[in-house]
């Protein structure tokens, strides 16, 4: 079946460091892609998507390209801050309507001063 | 703006209690669905709804129930609440055309003693 693997944490960074969150899939057909985030204490947030292949999805300074051939979606930001420190989920999606996502289990990222 | 809300923010139960969340969705959306997230597990999906009193079983759906009697909004129902069933739930909802990413709220953390 389909799935999602990212890597496991915690990522430990400080502030202005490169950040790469590494996200591969499994999926049969060409799947729709995610990076969701979820700060302490709240829900999860759509960070970017990329529906096809070579789709770049961008939102905040993070970045993240759909690469069908290594089936990988990973996450990168050029300098992070402090108040980037919060979970990052990769999730796929069948791309059929009333299918749920399949999400990554999670990275917990936490930016020091 | 998609707005999905859940009904408590907090929430502490006894062991055999019957427990309901709520959560309502103000986006016309199809689509609702109930995760719960439990530390390295990540998300894991109970239930979810693509029509008014349609539903399917998620990955989890053992000791849960779910109501869809209105679009708009979508309920999880425990029958006899067991302290294995402490964990963050979070409503999730989705349009059936799109891009098929899911919209969040803001998790009830349910602590059952």
């Amino acid at each position: 079946g389909n799935s999602v693997t990212q890597m496991e944490g915690p990522v430990t960074l400080s502030e202005e460091a490169f950040l790469t969150i590494n996200c591969t899939y499994t999926a049969t057909g060409y799947p729709s892609l995610f990076w969701y985030v979820q700060y302490p204490g709240e829900g999860l947030q759509l960070l970017l998507k990329a529906t096809k292949a070579d789709d770049k999805g961008s939102n905040k300074g993070f970045e993240a390209t759909y690469r069908k051939e290594t089936t990988s979606f990973h996450l990168e930001k050029g300098s992070v801050q402090v108040s980037d420190s919060a979970v990052y989920f990769c999730a796929l999606s069948e791309r059929q309507a009333g299918t749920a996502l399949i999400f990554g289990k999670g990275t917990t990222l936490s930016v020091s001063s | 703006d998609v707005k999905v809300t859940q009904s408590s923010r907090y929430l502490v139960k006894r062991t055999g209690e019957k427990v309901f969340l709520e959560c309502v969705q103000d986006m016309d959306h199809e689509n609702m669905f109930w995760y719960r997230q439990d530390p390295g597990l990540g998300l894991r999906l109970i239930y979810f709804s693509y029509d008014v009193k349609m539903k399917e079983k998620g990955d989890i759906p053992e000791g849960y129930s779910v109501s869809r009697e209105k679009k708009e909004r979508f309920s999880l129902i425990l029958e006899s609440a067991s302290t294995n069933q402490t964990s963050m739930y979070l409503c999730a909802s989705s349009p059936s055309v799109g891009g098929y990413e899911q919209y969040f709220g803001p998790g009830t953390r349910l602590t059952v003693t």
